[in-house]
């Protein structure tokens, strides 16, 4: 098992509604991932942070937003729920050094579902 | 447009059997490519290549890199119904980030006893 914690496991929410989910990363590691993984489907990257700022982002709406604490842990906010949204959301810490990022290692993830 | 492409999608095999997953890539900012098993919810890392042709192994697990050709694969000797999951393949990609996964859609085995 990894160190890396997600809360909650499960999630039922309409549409219209806002989420927030939490992350908390392996000791030692400074970079927090986002990933959303539609079923049948590889994870998608929704976007990364590191030293509490936005560090990259994938092909996902505004309505997606997060958070980094100074203690590397992390929150993925959703606005405005989708049916669409319905997925298991995965975090991934890991540990940025220099020029070079090491290893993602996985949080067992929250399932949403939208109704 | 960067992509990552499995193949065989799904898999049925006896146990005992060898298996070999294929993983091939398009991605312009590769830095290095990653297996993962994932059986319920979290995926679990496997290897990370970043050379071509050297092989790394794991007990009965094994993946070589072709960075000409783009593309890995991984093979598992003497199958066990445990090793029945989804086995992901990444390219840590460095455009734009400091690195993002770009996953594949995974290859599903099914070990039969």
């Amino acid at each position: 098992e990894t160190g890396v914690t997600q809360s909650p496991t499960h999630l039922i929410k309409t549409r219209g509604q806002q989420v927030t989910l939490r992350c908390s990363s392996q000791s030692g590691h400074n970079t927090v991932s986002w990933y959303q993984q539609a079923l049948g489907q590889g994870p998608q990257f929704i976007f990364q942070y590191y030293r509490e700022e936005e560090n990259g982002r994938g092909n996902f709406p505004p309505r997606f937003s997060g958070l980094q604490f100074p203690n590397y842990s992390s929150e993925l906010n959703v606005n405005a729920l989708e049916l669409d949204d319905s997925a298991l959301y995965l975090c991934a810490s890991s540990r940025f050094q220099g020029t070079t990022q090491e290893t993602q290692y996985f949080g067992p993830g929250t399932r949403l579902l939208v109704l | 447009e960067d992509k990552v492409v499995q193949s065989p999608l799904s898999l049925v095999v006896h146990e005992g059997d060898t298996v070999t997953l294929n993983c091939s890539y398009e991605v312009t900012n590769f830095r290095s490519l990653l297996w993962y098993k994932q059986e319920k919810k979290a995926p679990t890392f496997l290897f990370m290549l970043t050379s071509s042709g050297i092989e790394k192994k794991s007990g009965r697990l094994s993946s070589i890199l072709d960075k000409k050709e783009l593309f890995s694969i991984l093979n598992i000797t003497a199958t066990q119904t445990g090793d029945s999951a989804v086995y992901l393949c990444a390219v840590l990609n460095y455009g734009g980030s400091q690195g993002n996964l770009i996953f594949g859609k995974g290859t599903k085995l099914s070990v039969k006893p």
